[in-house]
């Protein structure tokens, strides 16, 4: 079972400002198949798709996903009002299919 | 635009079976995996298994033992079954389908259900 470490657990910004998640994995990720979800309170998780071949339904430019092998980051360039949430990684390159435990980012 | 609802009973006793539908509205189950995800009270996410539209299935070894999910595409819904219970169960309980994109599954969920907590306790 691949286990997904996300750093910090609580990020404490002001909007407008960079936020920078990680999300490290035990072992390799094949394919780069490393998904992100932002999840607000009382509200499911949404996939935020970073790749190009989704941009139908895709996250504002703010948001950008980067990484591969076993370190993976999400960046937030800005950061918006809407924006502050709970931010989980998922790996699916392997079953079972795992999620990191969250990185919270809080308004300062 | 693709509506994912659970359904079922929020309180279950210890040792019994929790039992939930997920009713998919707006597309087919047909063409897709469809899962099942947990999350306890103020903790992460925990995937439980899924299902194909023609019944194959996936499950988590932690849970495998207690768990069926199944499919009945003549009521395009999906369930799932968690025999003997404990409190360690209670969690909010999402159905989501698995991400589909140019001829190819990705294991991701693209489309979630509003969740539904389900309380084990006596």
């Amino acid at each position: 079972e691949i286990v997904l470490t996300q750093s910090p657990g609580t990020l404490s910004l002001s909007p407008g400002e960079r936020a920078t998640l990680s999300c490290r994995a035990s072992q390799r990720v094949n394919s780069n198949y490393l998904a992100w979800y932002q999840q607000k309170p009382g509200q499911a998780p949404r996939l935020l798709f970073c790749g190009a071949s989704s941009r139908a339904t895709a996250i504002p430019d703010r948001f950008s996903c980067s990484g591969s092998g076993t370190d993976f980051t999400l960046t937030i360039s800005r950061l918006e009002p809407e924006d502050f949430a709970v931010y989980f990684c998922q790996q699916y390159a392997n079953s079972p299919l795992t999620f990191g435990g969250g990185t919270k980012v809080e308004i300062k | 635009q693709v509506q994912l609802q659970e359904s079922g009973p929020g309180l279950v006793k210890p040792s019994e079976t929790l039992s939930l539908t997920c009713t998919v509205s707006g597309d087919s189950v047909s063409g897709y995996y469809w899962s099942w995800i947990r999350q306890p009270p103020g903790k992460g996410l925990e995937w439980i298994a899924y299902i194909y539209y023609r019944g194959d299935t996936n499950y988590n070894p932690s849970l495998k033992r207690r768990v069926t999910i199944s499919v009945d595409t003549s009521k395009n819904q999906f369930s799932l079954k968690l025999n003997s219970v404990t409190a360690a169960d209670t969690a909010v309980y999402y159905c989501a389908r698995v991400a589909y994109d140019s001829s190819h599954y990705y294991y991701k969920f693209d489309y979630w259900g509003q969740g539904t907590l389900v309380t084990v306790s006596s």
